[in-house]
């Protein structure tokens, strides 16, 4: 069974650019999140979402945005790029929406780096 | 709100030794509590869960970690440090409900000397 997929694994923009994040699911799973790592502040939750829709969000700006396709993978865009956005995202996925019991699967994670 | 404390950043023993790694959380509802493992170059693996119930939970790789309510806490521990165990370990929590997202501490680097 595939697990959480990710793509790019690395990407590099420079400020005020747009970055473009994918994420692909456990088949099966209907609920992302997406999480940010950077340096020195552990993980911090930025959006979820379940059968298509966003049902959370965490305390980021505007421009941290995405969608849940059909097939349920995922896409998490951040626009006007800021060097502050330089990071590890994580995307999650899960078969209990509220995940309440569940346990979340998490991919390897995209690298941004916004020079 | 719920937060997690992780008591810190960086934690060294020897292999063979007894690995603790403090996790206290702030929760105005029952908690349910995680630890995640995270290797290097890697995503987060689910180490342990405590929802309800007996309040020592076993996880995979020898780790157990013991619910504790009057001490908010929820520690993670092994008795003997394995080489293998390196790596950073994050606590977490939620209340269960409908929000959908776990609360993460900042995590804690395990190293492990031979």
């Amino acid at each position: 069974e595939a697990g959480v997929t990710q793509s790019p694994t690395h990407l590099i923009k420079t400020r005020g650019q747009q970055a473009t994040l994918r994420c692909s699911p456990i088949s099966g799973h209907t609920s992302v999140y997406w999480y940010q790592q950077a340096l020195g502040l552990g993980l911090q939750f930025l959006l979820w979402y379940d059968e298509g829709e966003e049902r959370n969000r965490g305390n980021f700006p505007p421009r941290f945005s995405g969608r849940q396709f059909p097939n349920y993978s995922s896409e998490l865009n951040v626009n006007a790029l800021e060097l502050e956005d330089s990071a590890l995202y994580l995307c999650a996925s899960s078969f209990d929406p509220g995940h309440s019991r569940g346990k979340l699967f998490f991919g390897s994670g995209t690298q941004l780096s916004v020079l | 709100a719920q937060s997690v404390t992780q008591l810190g950043s960086h934690v060294s023993v020897s292999e063979g030794a007894l690995v603790l790694l403090r996790c206290n959380y702030s929760s105005s509802v029952p908690p349910y509590l995680f630890w995640y493992v995270q290797y290097p170059n890697q995503g987060l693996q689910l180490l342990l869960k405590y929802t309800t119930g007996a309040t020592l939970v076993k996880g995979i790789n020898g780790f157990e970690a013991e619910f504790k309510k009057s001490e908010t806490s929820f520690h993670l521990t092994k008795p003997s440090a394995h080489m293998s165990d390196a790596a950073e370990y994050f606590c977490a929590v939620t209340n269960g409900g409908s929000q959908g997202n776990l609360i993460f501490g900042k995590g804690t680097k395990l190293s492990v000397k031979p």
